[in-house]
């Protein structure tokens, strides 16, 4: 497609529960990063994956959160046992490092409210 | 990555330019300049980026002062929807896997 798509745009949940956001990067960008941003807040890196190497998990904030990229495409950011404080708007990003700088295109993000 | 300084807000009458200026006197050599804009409730949206030229693309033009420590982005002929808050950043050249880190940026309010 012509840009970064994510989804649901907006998902709802119980707290304990687990929830699954996609990401659809930009064709041929070979990294994809997961951000999440509070209400009013600034980003949060996540997650960070480069072709076929090993992601850069360094901003998961508990194991509760996990990120795979299958195919080096489409990436999945799963939540599981969500609380409360999970509540942010979560962002994904790709770029194409071969263009010689790493400009990040974001998608619309997927809103998510933990009830 | 270097620090930036931007003024917290601005207004801008609608179908002026608009011209938001950045402070990064710590620039390294290496390091870009990027601006992006968030408008309220969507994601992040790439503007431009420049390393000591001035730039220009179909959204804005990026002016550079010679000693790259400051720089201004500069929207032509600002619209209602250019309402947003512009964040300037710094960042190294091929900076594979470097996060994104937003400061405080620019609110600007396009009033008609």
């Amino acid at each position: 497609g012509a840009g970064v798509s994510q989804s649901p745009s907006n998902k709802v949940t119980e707290k304990g529960k687990d929830v699954e956001l996609r990401c659809d990067p930009i064709s041929g960008h070979t990294a994809l990063y997961w951000y999440r941003q509070s209400l009013g807040q600034g980003l949060e890196f996540l997650i960070y994956f480069q072709g076929n190497s090993a992601p850069d998990k360094s901003g998961l904030p508990s194991d509760r959160f996990s990120a795979e990229r299958t195919g080096g495409s489409v990436s999945t950011l799963t939540i599981q046992r969500t609380q409360q404080e999970d509540s942010a708007v979560y962002l994904c990003a790709s770029s194409s490092v071969a263009l010689g700088t790493d400009t990040q295109y974001f998608g619309p993000g997927t809103r998510l409210t933990v009830l | 990555d270097a620090k930036t300084t931007q003024p917290p807000s601005m207004d801008c009458a609608e179908g002026r330019a608009a011209n938001l200026p950045c402070n990064h006197s710590t620039i390294s050599g290496n390091e870009y300049v990027y601006w992006y804009r968030q408008i309220h409730s969507q994601g992040p949206q790439y503007i431009i980026h420049g390393l000591k030229n001035n730039e220009t693309n179909e959204m804005a033009s990026l002016i550079i002062t010679e000693d790259r420590k400051s720089s201004t982005l500069i929207l032509p002929h600002a619209t209602l929807r250019d309402t947003a808050v512009y964040y300037c950043i710094v960042r190294p050249q091929k900076a594979a896997g470097n996060k994104l880190t937003f400061g405080g940026g620019t609110r600007v309010l396009v009033k008609p």
